[in-house]
């Protein structure tokens, strides 16, 4: 059962434009949500987090978006540039103490042509 | 060192031999986790270490793995009997709150 869910493998935005990329969640007891990109041969870098008592942050050319009642939430990078082509990991946390846990979905990956 | 460490980066062992991963978190973390990278897949959870509390081994996929973490700092991934459904890269993370973990380059496992 698939709690975190990044439902499409792959994005492909002009250099300059917007790029959305989207997840959604099964598990309304999560507690924050997150970002992390990752380019090959290397670990996941973490990029930006959202508590879910909030429905925005904003960080730079990023900012990610909670809409809890659709279990939905999305990272926007304005203005895309080609060094954002990287595999882009959505990530879920329960604070439970002992039994926390980052669920990671599947992964995106985004190219963004010169 | 600043970041997570991971030994070794490469590793590449016959199939039915034991293997050990090892970590070195972020000094201070008291949380650390592994993950794997399946070729084409996502970030796959094996466990997690919480300070002094019991892991969480819900992720490891077989009893062919075990994880230990000495002294609330270094921690060791065993996989016994390896199998080529094994092969993936193999990552550990640290944080001292589940917020903005920080992952380590991965060790590449190959089961020939």
């Amino acid at each position: 059962d698939q709690q975190v869910k990044q439902n499409s493998p792959s994005l492909s935005v002009q250099e300059g434009r917007i790029s959305i990329l989207n997840c959604d969640y099964t598990n309304s007891m999560f507690d924050y949500f997150l970002w992390y990109k990752k380019y090959p041969a290397e670990g996941p870098t973490f990029l930006i987090s959202i508590s879910s008592i909030k429905d925005k942050n904003e960080d730079g050319r990023f900012t990610v978006f909670l809409n809890k009642s659709a279990k939905h939430l999305s990272l926007h990078i304005v203005p895309s540039q080609p060094g954002d082509s990287a595999v882009y990991f959505c990530a879920a946390l329960r604070e439970t103490g002992a039994n926390s846990k980052l669920t990671f979905g599947k992964g995106i990956t985004l190219s963004v042509r010169p | 060192g600043a970041g997570v460490s991971q030994s070794p980066s490469n590793k590449v062992t016959e199939k039915g031999k034991d293997v050990e991963l090892r970590c070195d978190p972020i000094s201070g973390h008291t949380a650390l986790y592994w993950y794997r990278q399946s070729l084409g897949q996502g970030l796959e959870f094996l466990i997690y270490f919480q300070g002094n509390s019991a892991p969480d081994k819900s992720g490891l996929p077989s009893d062919r793995f075990s994880a230990e973490r000495t002294g609330g700092s270094v921690s060791t991934l065993t996989i016994q009997r390896t199998q080529q459904e094994d092969s993936a890269v193999y990552f550990c993370a640290s944080s001292l709150a589940g917020v903005g973990a920080f992952f380590g380059q991965g060790t590449r496992l190959t089961v020939v």
